[in-house]
């Protein structure tokens, strides 16, 4: 199957400030990428998909301000959590979306951030 | 609105006894489904996928999965069950509409499995 990478696999940062995370699809071009966040022994939820050039759709309830998403290339989608608070600690996970074929995402390793 | 539905949230059994995990979605329309593992510290895999065709699916590590569009479920089996089997378990819906597709998944709650050896 198709390879995605994220970066960092790990994070700690401090209250207040911003954290940026990459996911990359390495074998294959991705126009829509998806964002999810998860919780220790839950199920994924989706936070946003990610277009290529063009804004991001996000899920209700997540603030937009707050997970900004850019989608500049075929094979980035970035996520920035501004001004992280100690509830913003969770598992982030992207996927990418393969349509060459059939729409099968694929999933990153996830990043997980703890803010102190 | 379109729900994943898994029955069963920790399975505990001995190596070599059978499984089954119960999925169910509400959507009435076209939809694929997906069965996903996550091993301890690793990422997500998928385990088999439906999209149309025969709806008794195999996948990999010889699990296998059965739509049944009547009772909207896609129930995930293995016959004898590997202490290496130990993981979280998703089950996926991808709802069609139309000629669309936004490929966006719906997960369920996840089953925890734990085999013992």
């Amino acid at each position: 199957g198709a390879v995605v990478s994220q970066h960092p696999s790990w994070v700690i940062c401090k209250s207040g400030t911003s954290v940026k995370i990459e996911c990359r699809s390495l074998d294959f071009q991705a126009t829509t990428m998806f964002w999810y966040r998860q919780f220790p022994k839950q199920s994924l939820m989706l936070m946003a998909t990610s277009n290529e050039g063009s804004k991001a759709t996000y899920e209700q309830g997540v603030e937009k301000d707050k997970f900004l998403i850019n989608h500049a290339s075929l094979t980035l989608s970035t996520l920035t959590v501004t001004s992280a608070h100690p509830e913003d600690s969770s598992f982030y996970i992207c996927s990418a979306l393969d349509t060459r074929a059939s729409y099968e995402q694929y999933f990153g390793p996830g990043t997980r951030l703890t803010v102190t | 609105a379109q729900s994943v539905s898994q029955h069963n949230h920790h399975v505990i059994l001995s190596e070599a006894a059978s499984l089954e995990l119960g999925c169910n979605y509400s959507y009435g329309g076209t939809v694929n489904l997906f069965w996903y593992v996550q091993y301890p510290g690793q990422h997500l895999q998928l385990l088999l996928k439906y999209f149309s065709g025969d709806p008794l699916v195999k996948g990999i590590k010889g699990f296998e999965a059965e739509f049944i569009k009547s009772k909207f479920s896609f129930n995930l089996r293995k016959p004898s069950v590997q202490w290496s089997d130990t993981a979280e378990y998703f089950c996926a819906v991808n709802a069609k509409r139309g000629s669309g597709n936004t490929g966006k998944l719906i997960f369920g709650q996840g089953t925890t499995l734990q085999v013992k050896p």
